[in-house]
């Protein structure tokens, strides 16, 4: 079945660094992605949907400059948190939708701490 | 904004013993999904049930949706240990192109 890899797992850093996440469709191809961001025990919060070869969407409220988005092939999406902040700590989640289904393929998530 | 409210938003129950959540969303769908979410990890599909269709089973799984009342419940039967987990519906809105909106969540127990 469709295989959603992400990475890292689990990152620590300073405040004030940039973090990047990386999402890999790994056998199919995936001209759009989700990312999302759940904070301990609620739901998923979507901030914005990665298009291969154009800019990402972002849903109200989420800064476009504090989480970049690059989407550069049909297999690889990349977010990046700059200027981490510890409120930016949280689990981020990509998502890709399978071929001919409305089904999302998730990756296994990042967990984020900022110190 | 989540529009799926599952509840109960927990549940604890014994091995053997049936489980059902329920899920209620605002607007008009194409069709709702439910997910399972292991503790810190990510999502994993069980099931769709389209906008047309009243009830749908995979394996252990029941889903029944009532869009007249914009609900949907996953019926979990015989459940076992492994099955806690935390359960969330999806909706897929008419015109979101893919994007989902996920409820809150219940995070089931089975105790062994």
């Amino acid at each position: 079945g469709a295989v959603v890899s992400q990475h890292p797992s689990w990152v620590i850093c300073k405040s004030g660094t940039s973090v990047k996440i990386e999402c890999r469709s790994l056998d199919f191809q995936a001209t759009t992605m989700f990312w999302y961001r759940q904070f301990p025990k609620q739901s998923l919060m979507l901030m914005a949907t990665s298009n291969e070869g154009s800019k990402a969407t972002y849903e109200q409220g989420v800064e476009k400059d504090k989480f970049l988005i690059n989407h550069a092939s049909l297999t690889l999406s990349t977010l990046t948190v700059t200027s981490a902040h510890p409120e930016d700590s949280s689990f981020y989640i990509c998502s890709a939708p399978t071929a001919g289904a409305n089904v999302l393929t998730f990756g296994a998530g990042s967990r984020l701490t900022v110190l | 904004s989540q529009q799926g409210e599952e509840d109960p938003q927990a549940l604890s129950i014994q091995e053997g013993e049936n489980a059902t959540m329920n899920c209620s969303y605002k607007t008009s769908i194409n069709n709702l999904q439910w997910y399972r979410q292991n503790s810190g990890r990510g999502l994993v599909h069980l099931i769709l049930i389209r906008s047309n269709e009243r009830e749908k089973h995979s394996g252990r799984l029941r889903v029944t949706l009532d869009t007249s009342k914009k609900s949907s419940s996953l019926l979990i039967t015989a459940s076992r240990a492994a099955d806690t987990a935390s359960y969330f519906c999806a909706t897929d809105d008419i015109g979101s192109n893919y994007k989902l909106t996920f409820g809150k969540g219940t995070l089931l127990t089975v105790n062994p």
